[in-house]
């Protein structure tokens, strides 16, 4: 079962940053965050990783809050491109690496 | 980053009939793979956690002789829908966990209809 709830839905203006938050309070301690997104009728895409420290490359950042229990994905400077569903997905460590998708945040990048 | 590709990207079968559905990660090895379905307007369902060289481990509720998965090499597994009937009809995604563990890479998918 998947250990994260996100919001539904959200909308961004193009240009401006987009934060997806995303609930994981019974995360374990060896437990990584991940964010995958997917467009419409794709395999999901991977974004970001991390653990406890917070993350960047060059699609997006993760911050993840001392306690582990949220993280927030940042898409600095959004684009209608970005328009996609938003996974949020901790990943299940000690039984092979099983990912349990919740029902993501559906990201619209509006001109 | 890695690819995996998926064969056929769409497919048409009648009920009763079988389909297999081929997942290939194309620059890399990997030993385990996953196996996803996708229904219209819902989230991504793990079916199987697939290891090369032994059984597909099956999540609860998932048939494994109607979904049977073969990971018979490093780079292809299979996922072949047995008896297909209409409410089989979906969108089937794989996956391949790369060597270090961390990263799941996806597939494109597979849209199946089962008229």
């Amino acid at each position: 079962d998947a250990k994260t709830t996100q919001p539904t839905s959200m909308d961004c203006a193009e240009g401006r940053a987009a934060n997806l938050p995303c609930n994981h309070s019974t995360i374990s301690g060896n437990e990584y965050v991940y964010w995958y997104r997917q467009i419409h009728s794709q395999g999901p895409q991977y974004i970001i990783h991390g653990l406890k420290n917070n993350e960047t490359n060059e699609m997006a950042s993760l911050i993840i809050t001392e306690d582990r229990k949220s993280s927030t994905l940042i898409l600095p400077h959004a684009t209608l491109r970005d328009t996609a569903v938003y996974y949020c997905i901790v990943r299940v460590s000690n039984t092979g690496n099983q990912f349990y998708f919740g029902t993501g945040t559906s990201l619209t990048v509006i001109p | 980053g890695a690819v995996v590709s998926q064969h056929p990207s769409w497919v048409i079968c009648k009920s009763g009939t079988s389909v297999k559905i081929e997942c290939r990660s194309l620059d890399f090895q990997a030993t385990t793979m996953f196996w996803y379905r996708q229904f219209p307007k819902q989230s991504l369902m793990l079916m199987a956690t697939s290891n090369e060289g032994s059984k597909a481990t099956y999540e609860q509720g998932v048939e494994k002789d109607k979904f049977l998965i073969n990971h018979a090499s490093l780079t292809l597994s299979t996922l072949t829908v047995t008896s297909a009937h209409p409410e089989d009809s979906s969108f089937y995604i794989c996956s391949a966990l790369s060597g270090s563990g961390y990263e799941q890479y996806f597939g494109p998918g597979t849209r199946l209809t089962v008229t």
